[in-house]
């Protein structure tokens, strides 16, 4: 049972465009949601997060907003540039353990 | 600034063989994890670490031990190679349980291959 989910493989997106990556999750206790960005060959590194008392949470280019009654969270990236082109991961955490629950990942593709 | 290091890169296993999976950090954290990818599917948690001396399993152990006598070092054990345990391994790190505000720390990844 898959409790994070991508349901989206890949995504492209023009270069200055906004993309926006989507998670959905199926447990209501979650607290903290995470995002982390991959390169090919490297490990994933850490983007941005949210606390489930929050609807959302902005770093420069980069929101998170997370509606716990659809319990969905998405990440925008605006504007994208084509060294945004990477494998995102949402991820979310399980309160009273340090376990992250990771989902598929999502391709972005920014094109030039 | 080092961070986490994870070595080998790449390895080659014949069915049985054992090897280990080295992962050290610099940066003085308690929390460390072993996560393994496959192909089209998420990071699935192997093993985890609050602190030296202690660890405890994630969602598939089966097949893998570990051990952490340092802060620093927490090596991932293969003891019988399957088929099934190839895949890409990440070490990671975190400062605390904090876990919205102390996010994990990876490293590079070894790729194992068992043939």
């Amino acid at each position: 049972d898959q409790q994070v989910k991508q349901n989206s493989p890949s995504l492209s997106v023009q270069e200055g465009r906004i993309s926006i990556l989507n998670c959905d999750y199926t447990n209501s206790m979650f607290d903290y949601f995470l995002w982390y960005k991959k390169y090919p060959a490297e490990g994933p590194t850490f983007l941005i997060s949210i606390s489930s008392i929050k609807d959302k949470n902005e770093d420069g280019r980069f929101t998170v907003f997370l509606n716990k009654s659809a319990k969905h969270l998405s990440l925008h990236i605006v504007p994208s540039q084509p060294g945004d082109s990477a494998v995102y991961f949402c991820a979310a955490s399980e309160p009273g353990t340090y376990k992250y629950i990771f989902g598929t990942g999502t391709r972005l593709k920014v094109l030039a | 600034n080092a961070g986490v290091t994870q070595t080998p890169k790449f390895r080659i296993l014949k069915i049985g063989q054992s090897m280990t999976l080295q992962c050290t950090q610099d940066m003085n954290h308690n929390y460390m994890y072993w996560y393994r990818q496959d192909p089209g599917m998420g990071l699935k948690l192997i093993y985890y670490s609050v602190g030296a001396g202690i660890t405890d399993k994630g969602e598939v152990p089966n097949g893998y031990n570990v051990s952490r006598s340092t802060t620093e070092d927490f090596p991932l054990r293969l003891e019988l190679a399957a088929p099934s345990q190839t895949s890409v391994y990440f070490c990671a790190s975190s400062y605390s349980a904090n876990r919205g505000n102390s996010p994990l720390h990876f490293g590079n990844g070894t790729r194992l291959t068992v043939t």
